[in-house]
């Protein structure tokens, strides 16, 4: 699977939107950007996910450049409890693992 | 509402006793995860199962075993628990398939080994 980086904190003023950037320079074409976050010590929670075409759910949109190289998960108005850590994870489809690396600490602040 | 449940929340117990960790899920679906979280650090995958009396080992090397003998049951065991055991363990389960809608995580159980 195609590693990622990203950041490792950010922070977005409440009401704000919050736009979490993150590289994925090696992802192969079947290779699909799964977005997760984790709110304090708890299992984290499915947010997104997209193979080439923009996504967008209750909860976010996710925007993958073209050349899939990179994407940007972006909460429209961040609210204290979008405080979480963000992972973003290049899963290969057919494989049902997941690699979670650092993330990014995301502080909302009032 | 919690799909998946692991119990117990927290856990205190002594050096050298047996362990179960509990999880089952109502979900039905056929592929779950175990992952071993240090207080914030990474997620590392430690046991997965693809179904019905299948288990492989994680990523991260773990004294701990699992068994899946029903769809919605794959408990986690240390047979003799050690201080270097405590951490938090999350329990997640997924359907699989092309594009599938990802991992649902449980709660977790928090052990404490004195």
């Amino acid at each position: 699977d195609a590693k990622t980086t990203q950041p490792p904190s950010m922070d977005c003023a409440e009401g704000r939107a919050a736009n979490l950037p993150c590289n994925h320079s090696t992802i192969s074409g079947n290779e699909y950007v799964y977005w997760y976050r984790q709110i304090h010590s708890q299992g984290p929670q499915y947010i997104i996910h997209g193979l080439k075409n923009n996504e967008t759910n209750e909860m976010a949109s996710l925007i993958i450049t073209e050349d899939r190289k990179s994407s940007t998960l972006i909460l429209p108005h961040a609210t204290l409890r979008d405080t979480a850590v963000y992972y973003c994870i290049v899963k290969t489809s057919g494989t049902y693992k997941y690699i979670f690396g650092t993330g990014t600490r995301l502080k909302v602040l009032a | 509402e919690a799909d998946i449940y692991q119990t117990p929340r927290y856990l205190v117990i002594g050096t050298g006793k047996k362990i179960t960790l509990e999880c089952s899920q109502t979900m039905g679906h056929d592929k779950m995860y175990w992952y071993q979280q240090d207080p914030g650090m990474e997620l590392h995958l430690i046991h997965y199962s693809y179904g019905v009396n299948s288990t492989e080992k994680g990523d991260l090397s773990s004294e701990s075993t699992v068994s899946r003998i029903r769809t919605e049951h794959f408990p986690l065991t240390l047979e003799s628990a050690r201080p270097s055991h405590t951490s938090q363990y999350l329990c997640a389960s997924s359907v699989g398939g092309l594009g599938d809608y990802g991992y649902t995580f449980g709660s977790g159980t928090r052990l404490t080994v004195v």
